[in-house]
């Protein structure tokens, strides 16, 4: 139950197009959901995050588009750049509680020029 | 963003030797931290919770005397491998909870590679 379960495993877009990675859930008390950008050798950055009293949330490029009844959200990266070929994980966890992060397994999103 | 920084980046160490690993929060206070591990290509997984001014709280799994986690201040969260053996090779990462009025956001530090021999 405390699985977050993403897909593609791995995503070839061309420059331009748009990436769509989705991951779904089954806890229904997690309250928070964040999505991460990790290159090589990095440790993850935040690139947005979403509660679940909205359904969408934009920033730039960069949009998560939740479904509450179906336990699923999804990032959109619109005009994808080369510069977005890197790793990313969504995530999910329960504010009030522990703070702890559950990570879904990564997509690895390449980005042809 | 709030910044939280990791030393050293990364360490390469015989078998049987121990290793400490610091994971510092620079403009925020932490009173609880976060250490993941991440073998290559996967994704991270939770080892413990640091929590300052108490004892660390495992994962299931995860070897408390194998790995040390102390949480000296506000600031500054440990994570020593004693007897560090070559399947202890990989990339360890922190992390650290900042919570504002109407959000939170856990900010992870750049990560440390171990290389056991």
């Amino acid at each position: 139950q405390q699985q977050v379960k993403q897909s593609p495993q791995s995503l070839i877009v061309q420059k331009g197009g748009i990436s769509i990675i989705n991951c779904a859930y089954e806890n229904t008390a997690f309250d928070y959901f964040p999505w991460y950008q990790q290159f090589p050798g990095k440790g993850p950055a935040l690139l947005i995050a979403i509660r679940p009293d909205v359904s969408e949330k934009k920033e730039g490029r960069f949009t998560i588009s939740f479904n509450k009844s179906a336990k699923q959200f999804s990032l959109h990266i619109m005009d994808s750049q080369p510069g977005d070929s890197a790793t990313y994980f969504c995530a999910a966890s329960i504010i009030q509680g522990a703070q702890k992060l559950v990570f879904g397994q990564g997509t690895r999103l390449t980005i042809n020029p | 963003g709030a910044v939280v920084s990791q030393h050293p980046s990364w360490v390469i160490c015989k078998s049987g030797t121990s290793v400490k690993i610091e994971c510092r929060s620079l403009d925020f206070q932490a009173t609880t931290m976060f250490w993941y591990r991440q073998f290559p290509k996967q994704s991270l997984m939770l080892m413990a919770t640091s929590n300052e001014g108490s004892k660390a709280t495992y994962e299931q799994g995860v070897e408390k005397d194998k790995f040390l986690i102390n949480h000296a201040s506000l600031t500054l969260s440990t994570l020593t491998v004693t007897s560090a053996h070559p399947e202890d090779s990989s990339f360890y990462i922190c992390s650290a909870p900042l919570r504002l009025v109407l959000e939170e956001t856990q900010y992870f530090g750049p990560g440390t590679r171990l290389l056991v021999l």
